[in-house]
């Protein structure tokens, strides 16, 4: 199963509402979780099971999606949110990443 | 509080085998259903996942990678080691290791190291 991620980039403003799709080419239930990496540190799991928020995550980021297509929404970007966000597939071995979507300031 | 901790060469030459030690505490690699992952990152690009131990012992690896990989622990020092044979310079990057949570987090990896930077030069 492929992972794919769009946008690659993803140029926003402080306050933008953002949303990052990711699609699997083959159908993976809600087996999805979400990460975000700032640069030089490690992955933050932000969502599992493709909409549960993370323990300590906030509020704006949600996710949505089943099946093949999946969306992290960013309700209001903070200026801590930019960051490069990856999904991974978590039903069968191995958990795939996609590529990853960095949102940069506008 | 679960911390876990990479250690291990930050270069090494072609050829060679390269072995790294993930360190942690704050949970047991005996409890059900938790698991103890290996991912890595080569600079500027994406996250690979490369391998897995679980509380059974069961392991599992990268299907691109397995011919090259051993996952094995030492659950008496809280310890996770990968080995990887034959290193060649594109597997220069940044190497993670990674908590696996049980079914509760759908298997997510919820905690991370602070990962290692690894470089294969001569």
């Amino acid at each position: 199963i492929q992972m794919t991620q769009s946008p690659p980039v993803l140029s926003a403003s402080v306050g933008d509402r953002v949303t990052i799709t990711c699609r699997a080419s083959q159908g993976i239930s809600d087996s999805l979780a979400w990460y975000q990496q700032r640069p030089g540190k490690a992955p933050k799991l932000l969502i599992y099971a493709a909409s549960t928020l993370q323990s300590g995550v906030p509020s704006r980021f949600s996710g949505s999606g089943s099946g093949t297509e999946f969306t992290l929404t960013i309700s209001s970007l903070q200026p801590e949110d930019f960051a490069t966000y990856y999904c991974q597939k978590l039903n069968t071995f191995p958990p795939t990443f996609g590529p990853g979507t960095r949102v940069e300031i506008k | 509080q679960i911390t876990l901790k990479e250690s291990g060469p930050t270069l090494v030459k072609p050829t060679q085998t390269l072995t790294l030690t993930c360190s942690f505490s704050g949970f047991s690699l005996t409890s059900m259903g938790v698991g103890v992952g290996w991912i890595r990152q080569p600079p500027g690009k994406g996250l690979e996942w490369l391998a897995l131990i679980h509380w059974d012992d069961d392991k599992r690896y990268s299907p691109s990678l397995r011919s090259r990989l051993t996952i094995t622990k030492d659950t008496s020092k809280n310890q996770v080691i990968l080995a990887m044979t034959n290193m060649d310079p594109v597997d220069t990057g940044t190497y993670f290791c990674a908590h696996k949570a049980g079914w509760e987090l759908q298997n997510a990896y919820d905690i991370w190291g602070q990962g290692t930077l690894v470089t294969v030069s001569s």
